[in-house]
């Protein structure tokens, strides 16, 4: 079985400070993983991916996200954050040559001017 | 980029009647599709896995009966809620991977369904 956690519900900065968006996950194998973005009563974005490789992975928009095996982790973020970064964040997980997304819970981001 | 869309973006319907929402991949072709659904301020929730020229495979705890599924050509797949009620009211989200070796997934802009 596969999963991910994200462990906080909202997460709230002010702009222009660092936005760290976390993600932990569980899967048989290697994991594929990515981070989606959506905005209100719209489908979601794909920001960005590790499938293999190296373990820092640049995206859309200015964010980044670190893989790391030994902590099962996929923390998003981005060094400068604004105001239009605020949305719902998901954390998914694709078993190894798969599409069956589990996503995780999202966390909410606001960033105040 | 690859785009999925969906129609109607928002739907109002009685209880009892059926509702078709559609899903299109514009740019590319599909061989899979997915559907979602998504309660407020919660995650996406698989519903099922729709095949080109196949019955669609369905999560533990979904209705096949109630949610039908048609995956008629490479580029479309509908979903049918059928004899809708309150509590089948949600945001139905559908997803297509565009089939190059990358495994992300496109998403369309989602189908609010209201039922009364």
């Amino acid at each position: 079985a596969q999963s991910v956690a994200q462990p906080e519900d909202q997460v709230n900065v002010a702009e222009g400070n660092p936005l760290t968006v976390k993600c932990t996950y569980s899967v048989s194998g290697n994991p594929y993983l990515f981070w989606y973005v959506q905005y209100p009563n719209r489908g979601l974005q794909f920001l960005l991916k590790y499938i293999t490789g190296d373990n820092l992975v640049k995206g859309s928009y200015g964010f980044e996200a670190e893989f790391n095996k030994s902590q099962t982790s996929f923390h998003l973020k981005k060094p400068s954050a604004l105001v239009s970064d605020s949305a719902l964040y998901f954390c998914a997980v694709n078993p190894p040559g798969g599409y069956k997304l589990s996503f995780g819970a999202g966390t909410t981001v606001t960033v105040r001017a | 980029g690859a785009v999925v869309s969906q129609h109607p973006s928002w739907v109002i319907c009685k209880s009892g009647t059926s509702v078709k929402i559609e899903c299109r991949s514009l740019d590319f072709q599909a061989t899979t599709m997915f559907w979602y659904r998504q309660f407020p301020k919660q995650s996406l929730m698989l519903m099922a896995t729709s095949n080109e020229g196949s019955k669609a495979t369905y999560e533990q705890g979904v209705e096949k009966d109630k949610f039908l599924i048609n995956h008629a050509s490479l580029t479309l797949s509908t979903l049918t809620v059928t004899s809708a009620h309150p509590e089948d009211s949600s945001f139905y989200i559908c997803s297509a991977p565009p089939g190059r070796i990358s495994y992300e997934q496109y998403f369309g802009p989602g189908t609010r369904l209201t039922v009364t």
